[in-house]
């Protein structure tokens, strides 16, 4: 079972902001990173270590965090941004790695 | 640009042993940590271990008595076995660079994946 936990679902009108969540202990002490899959492909690494965007990613992405809650935050979604986002870190024990179960996000 | 590419059976009978080799090109495989991920059909990500260039290796718990990963610094690949599979072993296995900071760790970069089924 995953140590954290994400909403299974979420979704955004085009152009409105959303939020996903992530929450885990493990989270008190290190940053999420999270990551875009859509259907039939690898996941893509869109936040690192709390809210670092890799080359090439949309600025529209960011993230934060807050006590047991990391948050991924898109403002202004587009039809592209449609898909699972998964966020990871370390377990509480630090040597682990852990996923959340993934949140699927619609935009209407 | 680093890239990792799977390769391995798509297809293993019960009770037998999965093998799959990850090949990293565009970099070495020195320095950094590698690790193996998989997702069943309709599933969410499920980590399964990692190991350094020098052969340390640290395994997620549930796995970690039918698991081996192991590194060919050579050949710049890096390789899982997993023994006695059942069908809830069928799953898209990946490759991915894992980097560590004393704050987190994260996949940097992804194979495409091999899907492998469990099936007699």
């Amino acid at each position: 079972s995953s140590e954290l936990t994400q909403d299974p679902a979420v979704s955004v009108a085009l152009g409105q902001t959303v939020r996903i969540t992530c929450q885990g202990d493990s989270l008190r002490i290190y940053y999420a990173s999270w990551y875009q899959q859509k259907p039939g492909q690898a996941p893509v690494l869109v936040i690192y270590n709390k809210n670092n965007r890799p080359s090439g990613i949309p600025d529209r992405f960011s993230g934060t965090s807050s006590g047991n809650t990391a948050s991924l935050t898109i403002t202004g979604a587009q039809a592209e941004d449609e898909a699972d986002y998964y966020c990871n870190s370390r377990d509480s024990s630090g040597s682990l790695v852990v996923f959340g179960g993934g949140t699927k996000l619609t935009v209407l | 640009q680093v890239q990792l590419q799977e390769s391995g059976p798509g297809l293993v009978k019960p009770s037998e042993t999965l093998s799959l080799t990850c090949t990293v090109s565009g970099g070495s495989i020195s320095t950094y940590y590698w690790s193996w991920i998989r997702q069943p059909p309709g599933k969410g990500l499920e980590w399964i271990g990692y190991i350094y260039y020098t052969g340390s290796t640290i395994y997620e718990p549930s796995l970690k008595s039918r698991v081996t990963i192991s590194v060919d610094t050579s050949k710049n690949q890096f390789s899982l076995g997993l023994t006695s599979v059942t069908a809830a072993d069928t799953a898209v296995y990946y490759c991915a660079r894992l980097t560590t900071t004393v704050t987190t760790g994260y996949f940097d970069c992804w194979g495409q994946g091999t899907l492998v089924t469990v099936s007699s």
